[in-house]
């Protein structure tokens, strides 16, 4: 069955240094999203991506924040001077026509 | 209001017995309706889809009611497997998915 690949699934950085967390969606799928997890809390929206843009954003995806489809299979996500706030679980999606499947996630960890 | 709201937990249920519990939702104009399921530190996994009045599988079963804009889900015969966070989500038209905060569910042998 496929599914979402998100690579590493662990990052451990210092604040104010960039990441980059990479995701490959399901191949036929069209919309691809980034989410967010503080630990404790919701699953909150970041970003959406359709047609090699963005269509929509969160008031969290600020200018620190910025995704790329570099190929016709990576979807990234960076992080441009993490904060301590930052630290979270970070989880790509794509969709089909109706539902939205999430890879295993990227934990991120801002020291 | 919030958008998404749900009875956090946790709810404790004897194996073999039936739980329920339900979400509200604010947006009137939402069609579309899914329970994701979540384990601790792991990925939400869609469990069910609810489009029109309700929907069952197997042991699930959620339904919809649109006028008091709540979704409920039903879990028979629970099973120690079935402990785990509920999520109730809500997409907006462009599919971007609006979480609640989940709905702790424990079975207990």
């Amino acid at each position: 069955e496929p599914e979402v690949t998100q690579t590493p699934s662990h990052q451990v950085t210092q604040m104010g240094q960039e990441v980059i967390l990479r995701c490959v969606p399901i191949s036929n799928h069209l919309y691809f999203y980034w989410y967010r997890q503080i630990l404790g809390q919701k699953v909150e929206f970041l970003v959406s991506f359709y047609n090699n843009e963005i269509s929509e954003k969160s008031e969290i995806f600020d200018d620190q924040f910025s995704v790329e489809r570099p190929d016709g299979s990576n979807f990234t996500l960076k992080i441009r001077s993490t904060k301590l706030e930052d630290s979270a679980m970070y989880f790509c999606a794509s969709r089909d026509k109706y539902e939205q499947y999430f890879g295993p996630g990227t934990r991120l960890t801002v020291t | 209001r919030k958008e998404v709201e749900q009875d956090p937990g946790p709810f404790n249920v004897p194996e073999g017995a039936t739980v329920a519990f339900n979400c509200t939702y604010s947006n009137s104009a939402s069609q579309s309706f899914f329970w994701y399921r979540q384990d601790c530190r792991k990925e939400p996994k869609l469990l069910m889809s609810v489009y029109s009045s309700g929907n069952e599988d197997g042991r699930f079963t959620a339904q919809l009611n649109r006028a008091s804009q709540y979704i409920s889900l039903l879990i028979r015969d629970s099973k120690l497997s079935d402990s785990a966070t509920y999520l109730c989500v809500v997409p907006d038209s462009w599919g971007k998915l609006q979480f609640g905060a989940g709905t702790q569910v424990v079975v207990t042998p």
